[in-house]
């Protein structure tokens, strides 16, 4: 099962882009690159995935590496309800069951 | 997007007791499972509840420390048995539909064992 890096603290100032790294050298073909967050005494909340092209949505984009090993999540005008913990979680599958491993994360602060 | 509602959001117990948290989802999903999260850290995977066969668990987690039953496919409980302070934590209840895998989660229960 791929495992991932990220930075443990970073730190961006309102109304500027956060751009939070990953490194997951050991992801195999078919595992995609999934992110999520979570906000101070709330549930993770789902922000995006890929597992080749980069993708954007309403909330954020993902730039993944062509070889893979390592993606960027890019919230493009950071807010102070952003600040949060962001883990960048490699999909495992075992068997059938789909579960997501959670590291440590990165906790993003982002300042007035 | 599914909804989770998560029973009780918070509880002070004794040692020695059980706790059952609840899980409730507005849609029938495939897959829930339980996490926990210790003061200060990440999630840590309990167990995936399965609908109608035993709870798969992970390494570290026991049936008699935290059976789980998942009786349909919309509701799921955990109970955290003969508790002790260490087992003072945040409860997560999260859900998966089919296809590619987007997880959904609960508020949480916040566990105090005194």
């Amino acid at each position: 099962d791929a495992k991932t890096t990220q930075p443990t603290s970073m730190d961006c100032a309102e109304g500027r882009a956060a751009n939070l790294p990953c490194n997951h050298s050991t992801i195999s073909g078919n595992e995609y690159v999934y992110w999520y967050r979570q906000i101070h005494s709330q549930g993770p909340q789902y922000i995006i995935h890929g597992l080749k092209n980069n993708e954007t949505n309403e909330m954020a984009s993902l730039i993944i590496t062509e070889d893979r090993k390592s993606s960027t999540l890019i919230l493009p005008h950071a807010t102070l309800r952003d600040t949060a913990v962001y883990y960048c979680i490699v999909r495992l599958s075992q068997g059938g069951s789909e579960k997501l491993v959670f590291g440590k994360g990165t906790k993003l602060t982002v300042n007035p | 997007s599914a909804v989770i509602s998560q029973k009780p959001s918070r509880d002070i117990c004794q040692r020695g007791t059980s706790l059952t948290i609840q899980c409730q989802v507005d849609s029938q999903v495939t897959m829930m499972f339980w996490y926990r999260q210790q003061p200060g850290q990440s999630l840590t995977l309990i167990a995936t509840a399965n609908q109608g066969s035993e709870a798969t668990y992970e390494s570290g987690f026991v049936i008699d420390k935290f059976p789980i039953s998942r009786p349909n496919l919309t509701f799921s409980t955990l109970t955290v048995s003969n508790m002790s302070p260490e087992d003072s934590s945040i409860y997560l209840c999260s859900v998966a539909g089919q296809g590619v895998f987007k997880a959904f989660f609960g508020q949480g229960t916040r566990l105090t064992v005194v």
